[in-house]
């Protein structure tokens, strides 16, 4: 299947600093891809949604001045966690939907542990 | 989208066929089912999607039943390393969001 890949997988920074998460679609173009955010025993949480040359769509309750999404090329999406507070520790996911139209799945990335000290 | 409804928790012996079952009694005509499934500390790993006819691939089987209300993945072999959170959802499109319930925690046992 398509690969998505993720980088860092972890990153330990202080309080008040910026993080930038990379999303990276390796074998396809992704004009869409997606921003979740887990808490430990719970589900995945969507955040926003990046569309390659547009401005991110965010969900409800997600502090979009926060947490920058740039997805600059069909194969790049990023995720910035602007003044990181230990709140924001979490674990971050990304995801691209596969090319092909209406019958298609949607690819993860492996995810990035952040934690906020 | 619809919503799933799935038991929090499944056992199975390493070896025999793990059966999950998912309701989705309002789905509707152009929904798919889809089936993910996450180890600990990984991203979600695709693991099947279908309308409503049966499916199967290399990993699993998916099988809707007739009138679409509910559907079961079968994993026909299962191993240690199928343990996991199993999440199954429905949507409209490859273009519209996955929203992640609960799922259910499969424990392979040896």
């Amino acid at each position: 299947g398509a690969v998505v890949s993720q980088h860092p997988s972890w990153v330990i920074c202080k309080s008040g600093t910026s993080v930038k998460i990379e999303c990276r679609s390796l074998d396809f173009q992704a004009t869409t891809m997606f921003w979740y955010r887990q808490f430990p025993k719970q589900s995945l949480m969507l955040m926003a949604t990046s569309n390659e040359g547009s401005k991110a769509t965010y969900e409800q309750g997600v502090e979009k001045d926060k947490f920058l999404i740039n997805h600059a090329s069909l194969t790049l999406s990023t995720l910035t966690v602007t003044s990181a507070h230990p709140e924001d520790s979490s674990f971050y996911i990304c995801s691209a939907e596969s090319p092909g139209g209406i019958d298609t799945e949607a690819f993860f990335g492996q995810g990035t542990r952040l934690t906020v000290v | 989208d619809a919503k799933t409804t799935q038991p929090p928790s499944m056992d199975c012996a390493e070896g025999r066929a793990a059966n999950l079952p998912c309701n989705h009694s309002t789905i509707s005509g152009n929904e798919y089912v889809y089936w993910y499934r996450q180890i600990h500390s990984q991203g979600p790993q695709y693991i099947i999607h279908g309308l409503k006819n049966n499916e199967t691939n290399e990993m699993a089987s998916l099988i809707i039943t007739e009138d679409r209300k509910s559907s079961t993945l079968i994993l026909p072999h299962a191993t240690l390393r199928d343990t996991a959170v199993y999440y199954c959802i429905v949507r409209v499109s490859g273009y519209s969001t996955l929203t992640f319930g609960k799922g259910t925690m499969l424990l392979v046992s040896p």
